[in-house]
């Protein structure tokens, strides 16, 4: 079984400060994929990145980066210096990669930046 | 880079109704579609498996006969909500996994928001 825990659900920070958004998970497969998708409020989901297990290297694209840890099974997602329009869902995903679409998603945390 | 549409993106229907909600891929041919379903400030759950030219597969606790799935061509997936009622109003997502079988890179599509009134 597959699980994906994002336990901060709400997270209000001001615009400019760095905020992280923790994921943790928990997978039997040996190979597999973590995603982090946005939802702004108007519902589309929106990809950012796609991370295969092999490969923990850290990926910073702009102001947004992530840090996968494979020994303590997180992909956490850092934003640095956010603004307004960072404001929405942030949904963290596993999937096997030999059943790609079996994929499981955390329960999202709703990030608000205020100005 | 790959590309999966959906559409409509909003629907609004009336109880009793039936609603079609298409998936398509691109620029690429997809043997294998999913949907999804999100409700209100909640995960995205797996509802079923589209399977080209075969029966979907469900996840336990979906009714197939409530929500039919269609995979006619190896790039649309259609998902039909027949009778629907406003515990069917939610946001459907499908995705589809680019480079064939079960194990490629997966896209997801916009979302379709259906609310029946």
């Amino acid at each position: 079984a597959q699980k994906v825990t994002q336990a901060q659900t709400e997270i209000s920070v001001v615009e400019k400060e760095d905020v992280t958004l923790d994921c943790v998970y928990e997978t039997r497969d040996t190979t597999y994929y973590l995603f982090w998708y946005k939802q702004p409020p108007s519902g589309e989901l929106v990809f950012l990145i796609r991370r295969n297990s092999f490969d923990e290297q850290n990926e910073i694209s702009g102001r947004y980066s992530w840090n996968f840890q494979k020994s303590t099974s997180s992909f956490n997602f850092t934003i640095t210096a956010s603004q307004v329009v960072d404001s929405a869902v942030y949904f963290c995903a596993l999937s096997p990669r030999l059943r790609a679409g079996k994929s499981t998603f955390g329960d999202g945390t709703t990030l608000t930046v205020k100005p | 880079g790959a590309v999966v549409s959906q559409h409509p993106s909003r629907v609004i229907c009336k109880s009793g109704t039936s609603v079609k909600i298409e998936c398509r891929s691109l620029d690429f041919q997809a043997t294998t579609m999913f949907w999804y379903r999100q409700f209100p400030k909640k995960s995205l759950m797996l509802m079923a498996t589209s399977n080209e030219g075969s029966k979907a597969t469900y996840e336990q606790g979906v009714e197939k006969d409530k929500f039919l799935i269609n995979h006619a061509s190896l790039t649309l997936s259609t998902l039909t909500v027949t009778s629907a009622h406003p515990e069917d109003s939610s946001f459907y997502i499908c995705s589809a996994i680019a480079g064939g079988g079960t194990a490629g890179e997966l896209f997801f599509g916009e979302g379709s928001r259906l609310t029946v009134l």
